[in-house]
């Protein structure tokens, strides 16, 4: 089990370049949700999907898309990037809520991105 | 929506001491309180978690306790060790439906040897 991939791990942009961040898990979780992380901040919520083909806005959710068209994936579109999007981004995944059955999110390690 | 705020955001403690962080949040139906270790660089790490219908768990030297009425949940450290040094997030969630999870700010925490 690799559990939460993430790529890249780093990347630059120009302000008004678009990116994906890729997101994938092997362990078949029906819920996945990205993140993004601020220097001295807690973890805010962008979008999230609790399974294939459903997507929802998050806490600041202004400037992404996503998209989930398999279990596996989850990726994050940023388009015309701005520099108050350079943050940590991180995507998560969980089992299925309703089982009662939790054992906390599995992070993926992260993509560092800069918008200059 | 859920506001969790978290107390302190830095915390010095010597080796072998207790460290104690807190957090409080607003929403009632709030039902999971993970706690979450970040060491620099790193993924957040799940270290412990309680449910509302408990109101202390305990894992070795780690330990968390819930206050459901005072709306507030704190994490204890005993026998504090240098690799503890890392950022802890609070985290609370209603697990029903999307089980978002609402964080704290974070503590950083450091162990001086």
């Amino acid at each position: 089990n690799a559990g939460v991939t993430q790529t890249p791990k780093f990347r630059i942009l120009k302000i008004g370049q678009s990116m994906t961040l890729q997101c994938t898990q092997d362990m078949n979780h029906n819920y996945m949700y990205w993140y993004r992380q601020d220097p001295g901040m807690g973890l805010k919520l962008i979008y999230y999907s609790v399974g294939a083909g459903i997507t929802d806005k998050g806490e600041v959710p202004n400037g992404y898309n996503v998209s989930r068209s398999t279990t596996e994936d989850f990726p994050l579109r940023l388009e015309l990037a701005a520099p108050s999007q350079t943050s940590v981004y991180f995507c998560a995944s969980t089992d299925n809520m309703s089982r009662g059955i939790s054992y906390g999110y599995t992070f993926g390690s992260g993509t560092r991105l800069t918008v200059v | 929506g859920e506001n969790v705020e978290q107390h302190p955001s830095t915390l010095s403690v010597q080796e072998g001491d207790s460290a104690v962080i807190k957090c409080t949040y607003s929403d009632s139906a709030s039902n999971y309180f993970p706690w979450y270790k970040q060491e620099l660089g790193k993924r957040p790490q799940l270290i412990i978690d309680i449910r509302s219908n408990v109101g202390e768990k305990k894992d070795q030297r780690i330990a968390v306790t819930l206050n459901k009425t005072a709306k507030h949940f704190s994490l204890h450290i005993t026998e504090t060790q240098p690799e503890d040094s890392a950022v802890y997030f609070c985290a609370a969630s209603v697990q029903t439906g999307a089980n978002n999870l609402f964080f704290g700010t974070g503590t950083r925490l450091t162990v001086i040897p």
